[in-house]
Parts: structure tokens; sequence; C-alpha cells
């Protein structure tokens, strides 16, 4: 079945870039039928959806994080990354990729706003 | 602070039904998704909207929602209930995902 894990440094100073990899095994990133989205949890805290990208190229952000987030696509290797610039001690959380699948009606898809699959996540802490 | 308003906190007997509610504007527009989490673990989804469970999930879990809450609940809650749920909707201005803030739920 369909998997995904995240990988990327756990740790990550001030001020400094982000940068996360999800990788999909079991299935296409290139399928279609899906947006591929990173989700974050402070320690003890809530989720925020941080953003979306289709094998397409359409992708959507947080507004919140839109001015510090890139999502990009690698279908060579069947991966998806998260970018995060500027990052700070708020930043601290454990990162997860996951899976929105499409809804189509009349010709359009859409997102279907949930999140049918999740990887195991990975903590990045933000600290010098 | 969130859109969506989720009670910290939330405790049931061994049994017993239990509801978890989700408070927000935009819930009056948009179905609510719920997840459940346990410690540890990734969130997983238990209800994807208009009470509709993905394959796998127990019967006993149920969504519905008036006005501008949205409420999961859970009828006759066994031990391995417990855990954080978590509801989701969209933005106000339909757009974004939004997420509650999660409420712990402890079978007693």
């Amino acid at each position: 079945q369909v998997q995904l894990q995240e990988s990327g440094p756990g740790l990550v100073k001030p001020s400094q870039t982000l940068s996360l990899t999800c990788t999909v095994s079991g299935g296409s990133i290139t399928s279609g039928d899906y947006y591929w989205s990173w989700i974050r949890q402070p320690p003890g805290k809530g989720l925020e959806w941080i953003g979306y990208i289709h094998y397409s190229g359409s992708m959507d952000y947080n507004p919140s994080l839109k001015s510090r987030v890139t999502i990009s696509l690698d279908m060579s290797k069947n991966q998806f990354s998260l970018k995060l610039s500027s990052v700070t001690a708020a930043d601290t959380a454990v990162y997860y990729c996951a899976r929105d699948p499409l809804f189509c009606s009349g010709g359009s898809c859409y997102s279907s706003w949930y999140f049918d699959l999740w990887g195991r996540g990975t903590l990045v802490t933000v600290s010098s | 602070s969130s859109e969506l308003t989720q009670d910290p906190a939330v405790s049931v007997a061994l049994g017993q039904t239990v509801r978890i509610t989700c408070q927000g504007d935009s819930l009056r527009s948009y179905s609510a998704r719920w997840y459940q989490q346990k410690p540890g673990q990734a969130p997983a989804l238990v209800i994807s909207g208009h009470n509709t469970r993905p394959s796998g999930i127990p019967d006993r879990f149920s969504g519905s929602s008036s006005g501008n809450t949205a409420s999961f609940t859970i009828t006759g809650a066994q031990a391995e209930d417990e855990g954080d749920y978590f509801c989701s909707s969209r933005d106000s201005g339909g757009n974004h995902v939004v997420f509650g803030g999660g409420t712990k739920l402890t079978v007693l």
C-alpha cells in the first residue's frame, strides 16, 4: 500500500532554511488523484496546514506562512519537498506530509479538504 | 487563534457515549472532518465529512452538524478510543484548511 516518509535535518539554526522531503512509496506522485500536503504540529499543540502541491504544478500555501514557504515536486524520485525560510523557535514542530484526495465534478477537480494518509512525522527543532 | 474552537479535554466512562464539539463560522457552509491522534503517532482520519467513515473506522464513530457547530460522537467508548481529536474544515474564505485546537479524550 502507499506510504509516506518524511526525511531531513532534525535541527536547524534560527534564520536559516528548513528543508524536508517526503518520499511516496507504493504509488506514483503523478497519478493526478491527490494533492500532496505538508502539515505541522508544535510540541503539545494543534495542527497547522502549511500548503499543498499537485503534480500538474498547482499549489497553494497557508497565508500566514506564504512569504516563507516553497513546496516542490521531484517526479523522478517520487518525492515532494518543503522549504521554510527565516525560521525561528516558533517553527519548532513535528512536520507531517499527507495526502489529500481530489474530488472531481463537472469537469473540474478540487481538494476534498481532508487528509487520508499521513507520514509518521519528523521533529524539527530550531535552535542555535 | 484557531478559526475552529474545541473544548481542551473531555472524559467518558467506558461504554458510555461522548460528544466532542467544534465551533466556527465556516462550519455553517463547510462540513467538518475529524482526526484521531494517539501519543507519538500521526493523526488518522476518522470522519471525512458528512458522517462518512473511511474504511476500517468503527461504526461507533459518527459525525453531525448544526449551524456553526460540528460534533463527533463515540457511542460506546472503548479504552482504545483515548487520544486527541481534531476537527478541520475550510477557513472563512473557503480556500484553505484550518484545524481546531484539539480535544483530549480520556476514557475512565
